[in-house]
Formats: C-alpha cells, sequence, structure tokens
C-alpha cells in the first residue's frame, strides 16, 4: 500500500536532548514537508524540501533541522534550542507539479519531561 | 503578510442539522484553497479549489471558492456524529507548494 509512515507515534525526551523523527512515503512525490501542532491550533510549517539533497525553511525553523538525502525519507531533528518542542509532528508529501494536495503522515506525538 | 481566517472556531449541532464553515483568506499570488478533515491524527483531504464559483461536492460535503470576496465555504447536510471533526482551511501562494492552515473548525455533532 502507498502511503506515508511516521515513527515513532509517541515519543518522550528529556530537556537538553536531541531527538529524531522518521517520515517515509513511497508515493515517488517529489516535495515532502514537515509541520507542527500544538492544541487548538491549525498546522504550522517547519520546513520543506522539494527535491533531494534540497530544502528551504518554513515559518517556524528555529531549533529544528532536516535532511533530504532520499527521495522517500525526509527526517526531523528537534534539537535542544528549540524551547517548547512538546507538540503534534506531521510529515506530508506531495506532487511537485501542479496544484496537487498533500498528504499527511499519522504523526507523532513529542513529549518534553 | 498572508494570513486564513476560519470561523466559527467550534460549532455543536445535532444529527441531521446542516452546517455551514467559513474560510476567509488574505494571500498574494493565490493559487489554491484546501479543505482536510482532522480526526485526532492525521489530516486527510477533502476538497481543493482553484476556480472562483465552481461547487464540489462529495456526498454530504459541498465546498465552494469565492476569489472576488476571498472566502470560501464547506457545507456539510444532514451532519452525522462521524462528521465531529476539526476542519481545516489552507491555501498555498506563489511557486512554491507549502500550505499555510488556519486554525481549524471543531464540529461537534451530537446523536
Amino acid at each position: 500500500d502507498g502511503g506515508i509512515t511516521q515513527s515513532p507515534k509517541y515519543l518522550f525526551r528529556k530537556e537538553g536532548q536531541n531527538v529524531t523523527l522518521s517520515c517515509e512515503q513511497n508515493l515517488n512525490h517529489d516535495a515532502m514537508y514537515w509541520y507542527r501542532q500544538d492544541p487548538g491550533q491549525g498546522l504550522r510549517l517547519i520546513y520543506y524540501s522539494q527535491i533531494v539533497n534540497d530544502f528551504q525553511k518554513g515559518d517556524i525553523a528555529e531549533g529544528y533541522s532536516v535532511s533530504r538525502e532520499k527521495k522517500e525519507s525526509f527526517p526531523l531533528t528537534v534539537t535542544s534550542a528549540q524551547k517548547n518542542p512538546t507538540a503534534f509532528y506531521l510529515c506530508a508529501s506531495s506532487n511537485r507539479d501542479g496544484y496537487n494536495e498533500q498528504f499527511f503522515g499519522p504523526g507523532t506525538r513529542l513529549t518534553v519531561l | 503578510e498572508d494570513k486564513v481566517v476560519q470561523s466559527p472556531l467550534s460549532l455543536v449541532v445535532h444529527e441531521g442539522d446542516t452546517v455551514t464553515l467559513n474560510c476567509s483568506y488574505e494571500v498574494t499570488n493565490f493559487r489554491s484553497l484546501l479543505w482536510y478533515k482532522q480526526e485526532k491524527k492525521a489530516p486527510t483531504f477533502l476538497f481543493m479549489l482553484t476556480s472562483s464559483g465552481i461547487e464540489k461536492k462529495s456526498g454530504r460535503l459541498s465546498s465552494i471558492l469565492d476569489k472576488k470576496e476571498l472566502f470560501s465555504i464547506l457545507n456539510i447536510t444532514a451532519t452525522q456524529t462521524g462528521d465531529s471533526a476539526v476542519y481545516l482551511c489552507a491555501f498555498s501562494s506563489g511557486s512554491a507548494r507549502q500550505l499555510t492552515f488556519g486554525s481549524g473548525t471543531q464540529l461537534t455533532v451530537l446523536p
């Protein structure tokens, strides 16, 4: 089945630790995205990548880093510099051409203890 | 600055009611407006609207875009408890493909 997978589903970390969230897609999509969602709010864009080995900052990139070494994978690292990392993180992908919608993974809920 | 505002923030109705959710936007170089439904986890795609005045319909859901007045509505007729969710509106602009989301409307349908 084609789709987007994110792991882990739930993640706990201590303050001061870096943590990496996984996102993999087998939809052959060129573009991939990371969003953050806080309770009662919409999605805010962290980083996006339209092609392998290239990515751009979104609206709230501070304290996060990404890589795009393979078309299928777009991992997000939440660094210790992110002041308020507890949130629900969603990964999405889309075709690069045209007016195509984004498809979302199931999300990772990160809690900093 | 581009922005999108959804209203109401929350809505409680009974099964069988009809609801209208609103999304207004201010954006330069508009490309498309999208509606998603979010039930606890990942948002699922409902509609993409690019042309003004053309209604898109899927079962009991329908949506339309007004590019002159800069808004879109999502209608749900004969609501069911399974329609309870957060409905998100988003737009894409410019040459990039990222979306800008509104804060969502929390719809609760009571039996």
